[in-house]
């Protein structure tokens, strides 16, 4: 257990209407990933963090903005949520092994987000 | 840019007998490997990694994958599998020269194990 959480764990909002997602974690790791997970897409990285206040954009950034003031939370906002935006959205941690490499990554569990 | 292909989307097999989820990434460079597990309604669980050294992992509940640089493949087997390994698996590769930890994730296999 890697200590996240996520919350909402289900939201239903409509077009046009600001959403935050929260992630929180435990364990004071700190790299944190916010990923979107589509049928037929996998999973695809929204942002990430290296730290409080250090973000930056991954594959798929267009209509979110993040945000990390706590090494704990790292939030992600939809400024004005559209339907394509509809998914569900995961959070996950990962920290450096002993040579200062990052592997692999521990997940939250999801929050389903559908927008009408 | 690195890519990730799982080259079967659904996965039928009766429980009890063999199988084999596919996966094949783009780039022959250095790169860890990864397949994640996801059960109904939860997050991804980490089922093996591939850093480096033996090309053959394997995962505590029964699943192995071998690494093959030749062919940039990384398949997960399984000699026989249960009601319980239902689920959806992905394949995840990381060729990450900046150390962001970044992963790029297959569309996913959902094996679906029959009785």
């Amino acid at each position: 257990d890697a200590g996240i959480t996520q919350s909402p764990r289900h939201k239903v909002t409509e077009t046009g209407t600001p959403v935050t997602l929260r992630c929180h974690q435990t364990e004071n790791h700190r790299y944190m990933y916010w990923y979107r997970q589509d049928p037929g897409h996998g999973l695809r990285l929204i942002h990430y963090s290296y730290g409080v206040k250090d973000t930056d954009k991954g594959e798929v950034s267009d209509g979110y903005s993040v945000s990390r003031s706590k090494t704990e939370d790292f939030l992600l906002t939809l400024e004005s949520a559209t339907s394509s935006q509809t998914s569900v959205y995961f959070c996950a941690i990962s920290e450096p092994s002993g040579t200062g490499r990052l592997y692999e990554q521990y997940f939250g569990p999801g929050t389903r987000l559908t927008v009408t | 840019a690195q890519s990730v292909t799982q080259l079967d989307s659904q996965v039928p097999v009766f429980e009890e007998a063999p199988v084999e989820l596919r996966c094949n990434y783009s780039s022959s460079v250095s790169v860890y490997l990864f397949w994640y597990v996801q059960y109904p309604n939860q997050g991804l669980q980490l089922l093996l990694k591939y850093l480096s050294g033996s090309t053959l992992v394997e995962s505590i509940n029964g699943f192995e994958a071998e690494f093959n640089k030749s062919q940039t493949s990384f398949h997960l087997r399984k000699p026989s599998v249960h009601i319980s390994d239902t689920a959806e698996y992905f394949c995840a590769v990381s060729d990450d020269p900046g150390n962001t930890g970044k992963l790029i994730f297959g569309q996913g296999t959902t094996l679906q194990v029959k009785p």
